[in-house]
């Protein structure tokens, strides 16, 4: 049974701080990794994605990738209020099947 | 990313009835899926929809349930069949970038339609 694994929250922070949203995997496989947004009612929406070991920078986000320790993870600089939703980690498996986490809900105070 | 429409966005359908969902996407691509968003809970690939041939069912998922078309590389139908309480869900449709013959690009998800089955 491939796996996603993430921390349902909520994960709460203050409004410009740091936001470290978290995820292990299962299948060694995977190539493909995937952060999505989603808002309460509405469908997810892409907002990271990484394919090779490291990091990748796009604006206030971060992804981070460690396939030895099959660990990815989102950070959220500067978070703003707008920012809360639920956050999915989706991995790719050998089969080019979307693995969805369970998500971690991320709440930014004023 | 490719623009993604569904219809319909919501319904109320009665125990016993089906109901079709439409996806409509604004340019050719190759991979289409279907995906089951139960109340709560994270998101569930039902099938990929595969132009010109059956579609791909998951484990659990059948075709006399879920039955899918894809006539085009810009359509497809999911159909909910025979429907029970336990059907109520977010369906949403989802495409992968197409980019060549290569795979494993992101997806994009449709807004989805929201099901409530009494």
């Amino acid at each position: 049974q491939k796996e996603v694994e993430q921390n349902s929250g909520p994960l709460s922070v203050p409004e410009g701080a740091i936001a470290s949203l978290n995820c292990t995997y299962s299948d060694r496989g995977s190539q493909s990794f995937f952060w999505y947004r989603q808002y309460s009612g509405k469908s997810p929406e892409l907002i990271m994605f990484i394919y090779s070991n490291g990091d990748k920078e796009d604006g206030r986000f971060t992804a981070q990738l460690n396939k030895a320790s099959q660990y990815v993870s989102l950070l959220i600089r500067d978070s703003q209020p707008s920012d809360s939703a639920t956050y999915l980690c989706a991995v790719m498996d050998s089969s080019y099947k979307l693995i969805f986490g369970s998500g971690t809900r991320l709440l930014v105070r004023p | 990313s490719a623009v993604i429409s569904q219809k319909p966005s919501r319904d109320i359908c009665q125990r016993g009835t089906s109901l079709t969902i439409q996806c409509q996407v604004d340019s050719q691509v190759t991979m289409m899926f279907w995906y089951r968003q139960q109340p709560g809970q994270s998101l569930t690939l039902i099938a990929t929809a595969n132009q010109g041939s059956e579609a791909t069912y998951e484990s659990g998922f059948v075709i006399d349930k879920f039955p899918i078309s894809r006539p085009n590389l810009t359509f497809s139908t999911l159909t909910v069949s025979n429907m029970s309480p336990e059907d109520s869900s977010i369906y949403l449709c989802s495409v992968e970038r197409t980019s060549g013959a290569s795979r494993g690009n992101e997806q994009f998800f449709g807004p989805g339609t929201r099901l409530t089955v009494l």
